[in-house]
């Protein structure tokens, strides 16, 4: 079965640090990626998402930035953190078959910036 | 724009009572609609997927319906259990784009 993990779980980082958020997914092969934010009293947005290694699609202009290093491997990151950028940060999966995308979503990352 | 609705925005009901959540879109060209679960904290929880070209679909106490030239699906609960209480998001995927739009949810509270 397939699982798909995030971490950390929980983050604060001083307005101006640097970020790394990971996301890995087990039991699948070339699936689509995506990274969402869900910041408070908003719904979820859509950061960005990845159908093969190396492409990525960025939906939203800002300070953050998204790798694809391995097939099964998702990356957000940040040179400079903003106090916009606190909230719950969640990455999901999906395999596109048959004109079905059903995505799945990992246990999320919650990122405070002080 | 699409923009995705869901009425009402928290519901509190009696265990045992069936229920039905709300969710409307304005662009009716889309491709699949998904429902999700949320409990506080945690990451979201696919229940069902409607494609364009279904009606309906069905899980244990879970039905969903999907009307797509009037905007609307809607998710029906029956016999509603406190472990139901959580968020239930909705989300529309346009044409072949993979990207989800949501709505805000509904916060649901199941009282024993």
């Amino acid at each position: 079965s397939q699982t798909i993990h995030q971490w950390p779980a929980t983050l604060v980082q001083p307005v101006g640090s640097p970020l790394s958020l990971e996301c890995t997914v087990e039991g699948t092969s070339n699936p689509n990626l995506y990274w969402y934010r869900q910041a408070a009293g908003r719904g979820l947005q859509l950061l960005f998402y990845s159908v093969g290694i190396g492409q990525i699609s960025s939906e939203v202009p800002q300070n953050l930035s998204a790798s694809r290093p391995q097939d099964r491997q998702f990356i957000l990151s940040s040179k400079k953190l903003l106090l916009s950028d606190s909230g719950f940060y969640l990455c999901a999966w999906s395999v596109p078959l048959a004109g079905v995308n059903e995505q799945f979503f990992g246990p999320g990352t919650r990122l405070t910036v002080l | 724009k699409q923009e995705v609705t869901q009425i009402p925005a928290a519901l509190s009901v009696p265990e045992g009572e069936n229920l039905v959540l709300n969710c409307s879109f304005t662009d009716s060209a889309i491709y699949n609609l998904q429902w999700f679960r949320q409990d506080p904290g945690k990451g979201l929880t696919s229940l069902l997927l409607i494609q364009s070209s279904q009606r309906e679909q069905t899980s244990g106490r879970l039905n969903a319906s999907l009307d797509k030239s009037s905007g609307r699906s809607t998710l029906y609960i029956a016999a509603s259990q406190p472990g139901d209480s959580a968020t239930y998001l909705c989300a529309v995927e346009m044409d072949s784009s993979y990207k989800l739009i949501f709505g805000s949810g509904t916060r649901l509270l199941v009282r024993p």
